[in-house]
C-alpha cells in the first residue's frame, strides 16, 4: 500500500522567517515521483514543487525547497523568506508508477505578520 | 495557469435531486480525476479514468457515477443527492507521470 504522512496538522511562521513541512511516504514502487501542493483559503490547489525519485539532488523553486531522503523515505519542504501569501493548506503528495497521487492529511500555515 | 473547468463553482439542491458536475481541460490529458474535499480537509479519490470510456472508483466509496466519452470531458453524476454528498469536489487532469493539474472546484450543498 502507498502511504503519505504529514504529522504536523498546522504550523505557523513569522513574516520573512523559514518553516519546514514535514511528510513521510512508503512505497513499494522504484519508479516515483513526490509533490508538494498548496490550496489558498477557497482558491485553487496549484503545484509548489516536484521531485523525481531517482535525482538526487533536492529541487528547488525561488524560496521553496525541499529535502528528500530517499532511504528513510522522507520528503520535507522548506519555505524561506515567508510571505503573507504563502498561507494555505499544504498537501504532500505521492505519485507510484501509473497509478493516481496519493495525498497526506495536510498541514495548514499561518504566517504572522 | 492549467486550462481546467469545473461548472457550476457552487450549487444548492434539495435532497432527491439529480446533479451533473461538469470538468473540462483544455489540454489534451489522458488521465482525470475527482476528488470529494471537506473544507480544508483531506482530499479523497472518488473516481479516475486513463483514456475514453475507461472509468475507475477510487478509495472512497461514493454514490456518484462518472463518464468519459470525450477526453477533454469527465463529468460526476450524483442520481440523487442527499445532505452528506454536501462537500467540496475537485477536479483534475494528467499526462504520464508527471503533476495532476486541478480545477478550482465545485462547491456543493444538498439541502
Amino acid at each position: 500500500a502507498q502511504t503519505v504522512t504529514q504529522s504536523q496538522p498546522e504550523m505557523s511562521v513569522q513574516e520573512a522567517e523559514t518553516v519546514t513541512l514535514s511528510c513521510t511516504y512508503d512505497t513499494s514502487e522504484s519508479d516515483y515521483y513526490l509533490f508538494w501542493y498548496k490550496q489558498p483559503p477557497s482558491r485553487q490547489m496549484i503545484l509548489v514543487i516536484r521531485q523525481e525519485a531517482y535525482k538526487q539532488q533536492n529541487a528547488t523553486e525561488n524560496r521553496f525547497s525541499v529535502n528528500f531522503q530517499k532511504a528513510a523515505k522522507s520528503f520535507s519542504l522548506k519555505i524561506s523568506d515567508s510571505q503573507l501569501g504563502d498561507a494555505a493548506m499544504y498537501f504532500c503528495a505521492l505519485k507510484p508508477g501509473n497509478t493516481p497521487l496519493v495525498f497526506g492529511k495536510g498541514t495548514r500555515l499561518s504566517v504572522i505578520a | 495557469e492549467a486550462d481546467i473547468y469545473q461548472t457550476p463553482r457552487y450549487l444548492v439542491i434539495g435532497t432527491g435531486k439529480k446533479i451533473t458536475l461538469e470538468c473540462s481541460q483544455t489540454m489534451g490529458h489522458d488521465k482525470m480525476y475527482w476528488y470529494q474535499q471537506d473544507p480544508g480537509m483531506e482530499l479523497h479519490l472518488i473516481h479516475y479514468s486513463y483514456g475514453v470510456n475507461s472509468t475507475e472508483k477510487g478509495d472512497l466509496s461514493s454514490e456518484s457515477t462518472v463518464s468519459r466519452i470525450r477526453t477533454e470531458h469527465f463529468p460526476l453524476t450524483l442520481e440523487s443527492a442527499r445532505p452528506s454528498h454536501t462537500s467540496q469536489y475537485l477536479c483534475a487532469s494528467s499526462e504520464g507521470p508527471d503533476e495532476q493539474y486541478f480545477g478550482p472546484g465545485t462547491r456543493l450543498t444538498v439541502t
